[in-house]
């Protein structure tokens, strides 16, 4: 089974509106962590935000936040008032336990439309 | 400028001829990764090292060696590399507790022929 699904391959959003992008995860492990990547067309990954599995708030960290639905295993990205530099490739992956391994999804590619 | 960096950049090869990859970090961290990231795949872990002399396989180690001497490298080697490791590759280093956030080397292409 996959442990990170990225069910979203393309995304379009107008400029200055919000946009969420989905992704659900599989554990056993009720120790882990969620993070949110971004790769611009130049190809660097840029971290965006973590979410830890103890954590009761949803992180945040500018335009960006973290639904996170534990329950439901899922930690959609939210991307407010988005920007034509937000058009990039996301990409969600989980760290179970406390070691260094690490699971990322496919990946969803946002345009941001004028 | 605390970073990650690898090299080479770009590198084209042929089929059997070694390979190594040099990734540095200058931020004391304890752990290190390798992934390869190929189109419709995502990012995939080849093998990690939570220390020196610590290294473990990741989800596809198959075709790879590493080693972890100093804290500070982790090179990747293609003993004898093959067509289907065609690929962009990315080192990452991380602090560990309490976020384990990764900081990503600007990525290496390697193409095997």
């Amino acid at each position: 089974a996959q442990k990170i699904t990225q069910t979203q391959p393309g995304m379009f959003v107008q400029e200055k509106e919000a946009v969420t992008l989905d992704c659900t995860y599989d554990t056993s492990d009720p120790s882990y962590g969620l993070f949110w990547y971004k790769q611009p067309s130049s190809g660097e990954m840029i971290f965006l935000i973590y979410q830890g599995s103890y954590d009761q708030q949803n992180a945040t960290e500018g335009r960006y936040s973290l639904n996170f639905q534990k329950a439901r295993k899922s930690a959609n990205l939210v991307i407010s008032a988005s920007q034509l530099g937000d058009s990039a490739m996301y990409f969600c992956a989980m760290r179970e336990g406390t070691g260094n391994q690490f699971y990322f999804g496919t990946g969803t590619s946002l345009t941001v439309i004028p | 400028e605390a970073q990650v960096t690898q090299n080479p950049r770009y590198l084209i090869t042929v089929t059997g001829k070694k390979l190594t990859v040099t990734c540095s970090q200058n931020m004391n961290h304890e752990y290190m990764s390798w992934y390869r990231q190929d189109p419709g795949l995502g990012l995939r872990q080849i093998y990690y090292s939570m220390n020196v002399e610590v290294t473990d396989k990741g989800d596809v180690p198959e075709g790879y060696k590493v080693s972890r001497k100093e804290k500070r490298n982790f090179p990747l080697i293609l003993e004898s590399p093959s067509p289907n490791q065609t690929s962009l590759y990315f080192c990452a280093s991380s602090s560990g507790e309490p976020y384990y956030e990764q900081y990503f080397g600007p990525g290496t292409r390697l193409t095997v022929t």
